[in-house]
């Protein structure tokens, strides 16, 4: 994997399901993982930051899980609320030479349906 | 502190004008990036300012793009002439240091149509 790469795309689900989606990122060089919740007409917002392979973050009904021997990270919500409907990017940071940049995925967006 | 703070909120130009857009980033914070967001693309690094010097614009697309950072608590991204495909989501961010292990601080955004 070259890029950081996230899947699905889009998700719909109905309030009070659980769901999850994944962040796939190169793990030569690997430095750290980061996510951000964004909702459309603000600005992106930093939810976790995870460094350590087997990391696992959570804030409220979010939480997410970090593999860096493989090259990935799941983001769960638990008990999805309308207000959960946002743009869940993922972002890696690498060791070396450019490592102050992230590089991002294109995100997943989640639609919460009342 | 009021976190970092773009303007304007949304630009409407015409093709060939000179289009700026501004960032004020949080205060102590010594690391500057802008990016821009694209629907075919994602979020794609322009440019990054460490200490107000630039340190990276591989990411600027083209010589109409310019990026200054006269002092820490100002930025400013220039096209000129501006064209309709640079159409997208600018935004600035900033971190306290030069590894983003916080990550980033981002602003609002400033929504910029070329018709």
């Amino acid at each position: 994997i070259l890029n950081v790469e996230q899947s699905p795309q889009s998700l719909h689900v109905q309030e009070g399901d659980s769901t999850n989606f994944t962040c796939s990122f190169p793990s030569s060089n690997f430095y750290a993982l980061h996510w951000y919740r964004w909702e459309t007409a603000k600005s992106p917002e930093a939810l976790f930051v995870m460094t350590l392979n087997g990391d696992e973050k959570k804030k409220g009904r979010i939480s997410a899980t970090l593999n860096t021997k493989e090259g990935y990270s799941y983001l769960y919500i638990k008990g999805s609320q309308p207000e959960d409907s946002a743009t869940y990017l993922c972002a890696q940071s690498h060791s070396g030479a450019g490592s102050y940049q992230l590089t991002f995925g294109k995100g997943t967006k989640l639609s919460v349906i009342p | 502190d009021a976190g970092v703070i773009q303007s304007p909120r949304h630009e409407v130009t015409e093709m060939g004008q000179e289009v700026t857009l501004r960032c004020k980033p949080i205060s102590g914070h010594n690391s500057l990036f802008w990016y821009r967001q694209t629907m075919m693309r994602g979020l794609e690094l322009l440019i990054y300012f460490n200490n107000n010097v630039p340190i990276d614009d591989s990411g600027m697309p083209e010589d109409r793009f310019s990026a200054k950072m006269p002092n820490a608590s100002f930025s400013t991204l220039k096209i000129q002439p501006s064209e309709p495909r640079d159409s997208a989501v600018y935004f600035c961010a900033s971190s306290p240091t030069a590894l983003p292990i916080h990550g980033y601080t981002f602003g609002s955004g400033t929504r910029l149509t070329v018709v």
